[in-house]
């Protein structure tokens, strides 16, 4: 039983453009939602982190948006690069609970 | 500080034998966790330490795998009869238990295991 959704599954953005990924839980005891990027061949990274008692927080490019309320939370890719093609995961719970990740190309 | 390494990156075996991972995470990290991870999937916890100590096992752990952190420093996955369902990568990665709610893992590259 999958408790963490993630959407889409895959993801195509123009270089500039705003990249987002949805993630949605049930559990309501979670109290700790991070993002990872994982690149082929290597283990995940952690991106930014949100804890429940916060709606936002930004990194740089990176923005989560979290809706407790709906027990939804969003990443943000500001001004995507190529760079940033990868597959991204959202997790909960210390880690322990994952999406199935979305793969992002980034086009030039 | 060298990250997390993982021995081997690659292993294929037969459907039957016994396969051993190694996992050596960042030193000064007491926490330190297994992950299964297929083609196009999330990585699926299996169990994680605390120094020596197992604190959780998966459900889903099937016996015949174990692992084991005897000093609270490296550990070792072991499957015993090994079968082709469990082709994955496993991935260790270690942490320190410094605030529970803002725990920051990293990875390792993983161990690519091939059964054939």
């Amino acid at each position: 039983q999958q408790q963490v959704k993630q959407s889409p599954q895959s993801l195509i953005v123009q270089k500039g453009g705003i990249s987002i990924i949805n993630c949605a839980y049930e559990n309501t005891a979670f109290d700790y939602f991070p993002w990872y990027q994982q690149f082929p061949g290597k283990g995940p990274a952690l991106l930014i982190a949100i804890r429940p008692d916060v709606s936002e927080k930004k990194e740089g490019r990176f923005t989560i948006s979290f809706n407790k309320s709906a027990k939804q939370f969003s990443l943000h890719i500001m001004d995507s690069q190529p760079g940033d093609s990868a597959t991204y995961f959202c997790a909960a719970s210390r880690e322990m609970i994952w999406g199935l990740g979305t793969s992002l190309a980034v086009n030039p | 500080d060298t990250g997390v390494s993982q021995d081997p990156r690659h292993k294929i075996t037969k459907r039957g034998q016994n396969v051993t991972f190694r996992c050596d995470p960042i030193s000064e990290h007491n926490r330190l966790y297994w992950y299964r991870q297929t083609l196009g999937q999330g990585p699926e916890f299996l169990t994680y330490f605390q120094n020596e100590a197992q604190l959780e096992k998966s459900r889903l752990l099937s016996d015949r795998f174990s692992a084991e952190r005897p000093k609270g420093s490296f550990s070792t996955l072991e499957i015993q009869r090994t079968e082709q369902g469990d082709s994955a990568m496993y991935l260790c990665a270690s942490s320190l238990d410094q605030d529970a709610t803002n725990e920051k893992l990293f990875f390792g590259s993983g161990t690519q295991l091939s059964v054939l």
